[in-house]
């Protein structure tokens, strides 16, 4: 159980389009998720935390407008790019929780983004 | 603010050596700690949860400590393999569930 899953595993794209991630719990409800970027040999960086029916939570120095946050559905979240650029090329993780009790975070395999 | 290092940052060791790995982190007022495996280009797999009030947690060939007053965890893997070799990450969590994470560090077991 606990399975985390993300779509599209990779994405190349042109400068200034916009690309849409998803991410799902598979085998339980999750009424927060958490985004992070990593990039290459680096650690994860948490950028929003996402709530069900309600507005993103975002970390200092992340553009909302930038990286839409969409909490739809106590399965669902999704993370846009809106016009993307090279710089935003890295690797995107999404995470999940379904222990009130520990707080036990699982994690999606992860998108990698390479914007041309 | 939360700081978390991990030492060291890369680590190569023959098969079959039992090995530790070190996390710290700067304010002690954590919720849980997890360590983590994250192969190259892929997401991450929970190891290991340790509970603010425990002191350590057991998977297979797997043990991590918490001291959480001094700030510290260590991983301990018994018997490396080959396929032990991955990036360990260390987290750790606060009140609003949030992680954040070490550098890692980097494992290669060697045949």
């Amino acid at each position: 159980g606990a399975v985390v899953s993300q779509h599209p595993s990779w994405v190349i794209c042109k400068s200034g389009t916009s690309v849409k991630i998803e991410c799902r719990s598979l085998d339980f409800q999750a009424t927060t998720m958490f985004w992070y970027r990593q990039f290459p040999k680096q650690s994860l960086m948490l950028m929003a935390t996402s709530n069900e029916g309600s507005k993103a939570t975002y970390e200092q120095g992340v553009e909302k407008d930038k990286f839409l946050i969409n909490h739809a559905s106590l399965t669902l979240s999704t993370l846009t790019v809106t016009s993307a650029h090279p710089e935003d090329s890295s690797f995107y993780i999404c995470s999940a929780t379904f222990r009130a009790d520990t707080g036990e975070l699982f994690f999606g395999e992860g998108s990698r983004l390479t914007v041309l | 603010k939360q700081e978390v290092t991990q030492i060291p940052a890369a680590l190569s060791v023959p098969e079959g050596e039992n090995l530790v790995l070190n996390c710290s982190f700067t304010d002690s007022a954590i919720y849980n700690l997890q360590w983590f495996r994250q192969d190259p280009g892929k997401g991450l797999t929970s190891l290991l949860l340790i509970q603010s009030s425990q002191r350590e947690q057991t998977s297979g060939r797997l043990n991590a400590s918490l001291d959480k007053s001094s700030g510290r965890s260590t991983l301990y893997i018994a018997a490396s393999q080959p396929g032990d070799s991955a990036t360990y990450l260390c987290a750790v969590s606060g009140s609003a569930r949030q992680l954040t994470f070490g550098s890692g560090t980097q494992l290669t077991v060697l045949p």
